[in-house]
């Protein structure tokens, strides 16, 4: 069974550039979950993907969208970034089901915005 | 919507002594709540989820309705302990995304 994979783990973008993020989710699990996690602070949802349907979104503005593949894998993009976007993104993929589903995080990826 | 939060944004104890992580939520009906933990250079985890009322690594979680809080305990901390951890409950009725709180730092000193 593989785990949830991130791509890449560090990456730095010039303020107003966009970003593009990966996740392949572990095996079996058609529900991926984006996540922010500024420094100090817990993961912020940004929103959850299901059968390749956005399925929840958080207090994000539009300039964050995402994608989910038939596969199962998503995408975090990111348009005009600013320094505040400057944090790590935590993807986790989960069996849908009831509220006590089993999140599995990946390592996530650091992004910098200069 | 649930919401936790968490105290204490460290906490340091001795090899041996007993640890308590406080989480405190804030929901009217029956939450669902988790502690999620990071240890160092791992991904964040599942610890337990008060549903299940299981005891992993020796912690336990015990939701108390009356004090509205999921405090995390164990009875004598080890040094394999020290790492981050986080309260979690779903973002609202019948979701499965989760809203954390800020995270304790928690350090067993040997």
């Amino acid at each position: 069974e593989t785990g949830v994979t991130q791509s890449p783990t560090h990456l730095i973008k010039t303020r107003g550039q966009q970003v593009t993020l990966r996740c392949s989710s572990q095996s079996g699990h058609n529900t991926v979950s984006w996540y922010q996690q500024a420094l100090g602070q817990g993961p912020q949802f940004i929103f959850q993907y299901y059968r390749e349907e956005e399925n929840g979104r958080g207090n994000f503005p539009p300039r964050f969208s995402g994608l989910q593949f038939p596969n199962y894998s998503s995408e975090l993009n990111v348009n005009a970034l600013e320094l505040d976007d400057s944090a790590l993104y935590l993807c986790a993929s989960s069996l849908p089901g009831p509220i006590n589903t089993e999140a599995f995080f990946g390592q996530g990826t650091r992004l910098t915005v200069v | 919507a649930q919401r936790v939060t968490q105290p204490e944004k460290l906490l340091s104890v001795f090899k041996g002594a007993p640890v308590e992580l406080k989480c405190n939520y804030s929901y009217s009906g029956s939450p669902e709540l988790f502690w999620y933990v990071q240890y160092s250079r791992q991904r964040l985890q599942l610890l337990l989820r008060h549903i299940s009322r299981e005891s992993i690594k020796g912690f336990t979680a015990d939701l108390n309705k009356g004090e509205t809080s999921f405090h995390l305990k164990k009875p004598f901390a080890q040094e394999e302990d020290s790492a981050m951890y986080y309260c979690a409950s779903p973002e609202g009725t019948g979701a499965n995304n989760l809203f954390f709180g800020t995270g304790t730092r928690l350090t067993v000193i040997p």
